[in-house]
């Protein structure tokens, strides 16, 4: 069984520029979600894609957007990139079903510096 | 909206001692997971143990153990026998029971940086 993995592993951009960060999710998972991890700080959720939808959405603005893929792999993208979205960028995936309880399983995330 | 909180940025113990990592957490929900996550310097986020708040009794995994005091809103992670490879950032999470418009998502604490002395 192949786990969440995550590309690029590191990733460095300058202010104003477009991001898009890529992430498989695990084999039968259905659903992905998006966190930002400041440093020394704990992940914030950006925002969860169900069935090639978004599904929810936490305290980001647009220009944070994301697509889900077929295969359930998903993309997060950012516009005009501001320092402050220099992090840590974790993907997380799931098996979505409403009464049960479905574990996130992590990738490894990506980091990205943005100068 | 729900918090958590941390209050501990950082717990040091000596190998095979027992550490305790507190976190308290709001919500209006009567219904909800907690969980420990394990961040080790490879960044991967590990799931440790989680709670379901409408169990009274507290989850235990191998040598994690949670105090869960619902009425005060405290879940605390009880680490026994410590090991070297216990050192890592541990958060605690938040999340609603129920999936859809974005209840899967986890709400984070700041987490603390548990060091473990040989």
């Amino acid at each position: 069984e192949t786990g969440v993995t995550q590309s690029p592993t590191h990733l460095i951009k300058t202010r104003g520029q477009q991001v898009t960060l890529r992430c498989s999710s695990q084999s039968g998972h259905n659903t992905v979600s998006w966190y930002q991890q400041a440093l020394g700080q704990g992940p914030q959720f950006i925002f969860q894609y169900y069935r090639e939808e978004e599904n929810g959405r936490g305290n980001f603005p647009p220009r944070f957007s994301g697509l889900q893929f077929p295969n359930y792999s998903s993309e997060l993208n950012v516009n005009a990139l501001e320092l402050d979205d220099s992090a840590l960028y974790l993907c997380a995936s799931s098996a979505r079903g409403r009464w049960s309880y479905n574990e996130q399983f992590f990738g490894p995330g990506t980091r990205l510096t943005v100068l | 909206a729900q918090t958590v909180t941390q209050s501990q940025p950082e717990m040091s113990v000596q190998e095979a001692e027992t550490v305790t990592l507190s976190c308290t957490y709001d919500t209006s929900e009567s219904d909800y997971y907690l969980f420990w996550y394990k961040q080790p310097p490879s960044r991967q986020m590990i799931l440790v143990i989680r709670q379901e708040a409408y169990k009274q009794q507290n989850a235990t995994e191998n040598r994690f153990s949670v105090n869960f005091q619902k009425a005060a809103k405290s879940f605390s992670l009880k680490i026994s026998d410590s090991q070297l490879g216990d050192a890592a950032m541990y958060f605690c999470a938040y999340r609603s029971k129920y999936s859809g418009g974005g209840a899967d998502g986890l709400t984070f604490g700041k987490g603390t940086h548990l060091i473990i002395q040989p």
